[in-house]
């Protein structure tokens, strides 16, 4: 099945400072989302982008599906970034349902 | 808004006791599908719903039980909880292979 690979594992930024979390994945997807696990548990949308570059405010993020991976980009960090950013793909199964299959996670942490 | 809901938020149960996690979703989504979360193990599928009366298991099916009457709602049932599962569970909607939509999550401990 499909491998989705996030780096790094943990990070710790200064308040302001930028940074770049990446996702590859094993396999084509046309699918790739990438999620905001707050404090409190939620999953909160990111980015919806198989492919291509999208920008929300300080963040923004690119795909390239040719070469399996995609950057999130988070500028001038802010304590409320602090949570686990998770990289999902979908997966098809062989019953014509499918599922999200995430990676591990980068659990980052924003100091005042 | 769109949205996905979950309820109760936050539920601490008995062992055997059975127990209803509702969700429902505003969205006419097609398919809706239930996970939880363990520390270690990630995010796994529990079962998910195609369209109405269409439902299938997914990775970790055992234990539960789902329904899809209607198209907004996909009730997760657990007959008769056992502590392992003691977990976050979250419910999602999509259009068919399109933006995952994630519910606010359940958190269930079951002593």
């Amino acid at each position: 099945g499909i491998q989705v690979e996030q780096s790094p594992p943990d990070l710790i930024l200064q308040e302001g400072a930028n940074s770049t979390l990446r996702c590859n994945f094993s396999d084509s997807v046309n699918n790739l989302q990438w999620f905001h696990q707050n404090p409190w548990g939620q999953l909160i949308n990111l980015f919806y982008i198989p492919s291509g570059t999208k920008q929300n405010g300080r963040l923004s993020a690119t795909t390239v599906a040719t070469e399996r991976y995609s950057l999130l980009y988070i500028s001038s960090s802010q304590t409320t970034d602090s949570g686990v950013y998770f990289c999902a793909v979908l997966a098809h199964r062989n019953t014509g349902g499918f599922k999200t299959i995430f990676g591990a996670g980068t659990r980052l942490f924003v100091k005042a | 808004e769109a949205q996905v809901t979950q309820n109760p938020r936050y539920l601490i149960t008995v062992t055997g006791k059975k127990l209803t996690v509702t969700c429902s979703q505003n969205m006419n989504h097609e398919y809706m599908s239930w996970y939880r979360q363990d520390p270690g193990l990630g995010l796994r599928q529990i079962y998910y719903s195609m369209n109405v009366e269409v439902t299938d298991k997914g990775d970790v099916p055992e234990g539960y039980k789902v329904s899809r009457k209607e198209k907004r709602n996909f009730p997760l049932i657990l007959e008769s909880p056992s502590p392992n599962q003691t977990s976050l569970y979250f419910c999602a909607s999509s259009v068919s292979t399109g933006e995952q939509y994630f519910g606010p999550g359940t958190r269930l401990t079951v002593t």
